[in-house]
């Protein structure tokens, strides 16, 4: 399978545990996404890599959050004290830079946060 | 910051017959593009069309087509000959066109597309 894998799928957790999600994009795509989607709305943008540099966060990443991909392949999101407002979808997508302006980005199955 | 607005919650439309879906955004840029993705239920996002904003012909994808009016800020997708299979969530993307410094899509809120055998 050579598309976009998230693990795991399904997280259950308590409030104020922290949890990490893990993506790997697929193989030569340079750019990774981390997007978080709650129930009856779109997909919000929270932050991108090229390679290992995150080269832009938004504002909705909070100081809980924070993600990494150190080796330029893989990534992972972490967060902290995690609180029921976090209970979401954490989608991850990946795309080819040098494909050109457009790069497509391919998403992931996405990982289901439940905070109880 | 930009905005992108999709007035339709839900749509219904019967087996084999044709269905548009509206998508209006709010940007200050002028080069852009615009995309629709699908999401099926329980299944990964993807790709169904898009649309370079200096392009003023529509994109085409087999059964899929936009109507895109730029000075309108209005981008809509057209699916003819429904089939079973496009039921799904649609939602109308954008991204700036310089990739360098802002590459996130921003969605809206998705329209639920529901195929009437």
């Amino acid at each position: 399978d050579t598309g976009v894998s998230q693990d795991p799928r399904h997280k259950i957790t308590k409030r104020g545990q922290n949890v990490t999600f893990r993506c790997d994009p697929i193989s030569e795509h340079n750019r990774l996404y981390w997007y978080r989607q709650t129930l009856g709305q779109g997909p919000e943008f929270l932050t991108y890599f090229q390679n290992e540099a995150q080269l832009e966060k938004s504002r909705l990443l909070s100081d809980r959050f924070s993600a990494e991909r150190p080796k330029g392949s893989f990534s992972t999101l972490e967060i902290q004290r995690t609180e029921q407002g976090d209970s979401a979808m954490y989608l991850c997508a990946s795309s080819l830079a040098a494909s050109g302006p457009y790069n497509e980005q391919f998403f992931g199955p996405g990982t289901r946060l439940t905070v109880l | 910051a930009q905005t992108v607005t999709q007035s339709q919650p839900e749509m219904s439309v019967q087996e084999a017959e044709t269905v548009t879906l509206s998508c209006t955004y709010d940007t200050s840029e002028s080069d852009y593009y615009l995309f629709w993705y699908k999401q099926p239920p329980s299944r990964q996002m993807i790709l169904v069309i898009r649309q370079e904003a200096y392009k003023q012909q529509n994109a085409t994808e087999n059964r899929f087509s936009v109507n895109f009016q730029k000075a309108a800020k209005s981008f809509s997708l057209k699916i003819s000959d429904s089939q079973l299979g496009d039921a799904a969530m649609y939602f109308c993307a954008y991204r700036m066109y310089s990739g360098g410094g802002a590459d996130g899509l921003t969605f809206g809120k998705g329209t639920h597309l529901i195929i009437q055998p």
